[in-house]
């Protein structure tokens, strides 16, 4: 399969966990990479590898895999992330990209 | 400082080709670790990939999109420009490019990603 599968939404009280995941058979040789994109803006990476974060993206952000499954934990959401969240990797052939269909946060 | 820039028309007809250019700085296309790959968003909908080249002039295509996609670069002038033939409204979308980083990590995995996107233009396609 070449499908990354999100939930549409998630919703997380002010200083609350929330785990966004993505499913995809992909997963299971590709690690996923997460990206936060807010209105009218490009989309900024947050996760990739393993779990690593790039620099200024803050330690609440974290990522874990298992299985066919990825997963963008966010330890004391914020209001700034509330925003869109994508999940992407190499298909299951490697030559390719996919991109799920992502998950809007709303952060209460 | 690692920047893209979408460049390229804002409203194309149906039927017409779509060109358009990223130019790079902060970064080398004749690096050996790095690409740049092509993704769009139509409004209000989710990220799709559509096409990647590499510095050994490595390229893929989305398989839905192949047949109407081009991908080449100009080292020397950092730039990588994409073709997209035969433009309809549905291709109304938010063109981004972005840059591929490659790397093995400490457990051997070949990973690649995309760490830096270009701001995007918005290409409508309308008569």
């Amino acid at each position: 399969s070449s499908e990354l599968t999100q939930d549409p939404a998630v919703s997380v009280a002010l200083g609350q966990t929330v785990r966004i995941t993505c499913q995809g058979d992909s997963l299971r040789s590709y690690y996923a990479s997460w990206y936060q994109q807010k209105p009218g803006q490009a989309p900024v990476l947050v996760i990739y590898g393993k779990n690593n974060r790039p620099s200024g993206i803050p330690d609440r952000f974290s990522g874990s895999s298992s299985g066919n499954t990825a997963s963008l934990t966010i330890t004391g959401a914020q209001a700034e992330d509330e925003a869109d969240y994508y999940c992407n990797s190499r298909d299951s052939s490697g030559n390719l990209w996919v991109f799920g269909g992502g998950t809007k946060l709303t952060v209460l | 400082q690692v920047t893209l820039k979408e460049s390229g028309p804002v409203l194309v007809k149906p039927t017409e080709t779509l060109t358009l250019t990223c130019t790079v700085s902060g970064f080398s296309l004749s690096n050996a670790r790095m690409g740049v790959s092509w993704i769009r968003q139509p409004p209000g909908k989710a990220l799709e990939w559509l096409a990647h080249i590499f510095s050994n002039d490595e390229k893929s295509y989305s398989t839905s999109l192949k047949s109407r996609l081009t991908i080449s670069k100009d080292t020397s002038k950092s730039q990588v420009v994409l073709t997209m033939t035969n433009m309809d409204p549905v291709d109304t979308a938010t063109y981004y490019c972005a840059r591929i980083r490659s790397y093995y990590d400490s457990s051997g995995y070949y990973v690649r990603l995309f760490d830096y996107w270009g701001q995007g233009t918005l290409v409508t396609v309308s008569s």
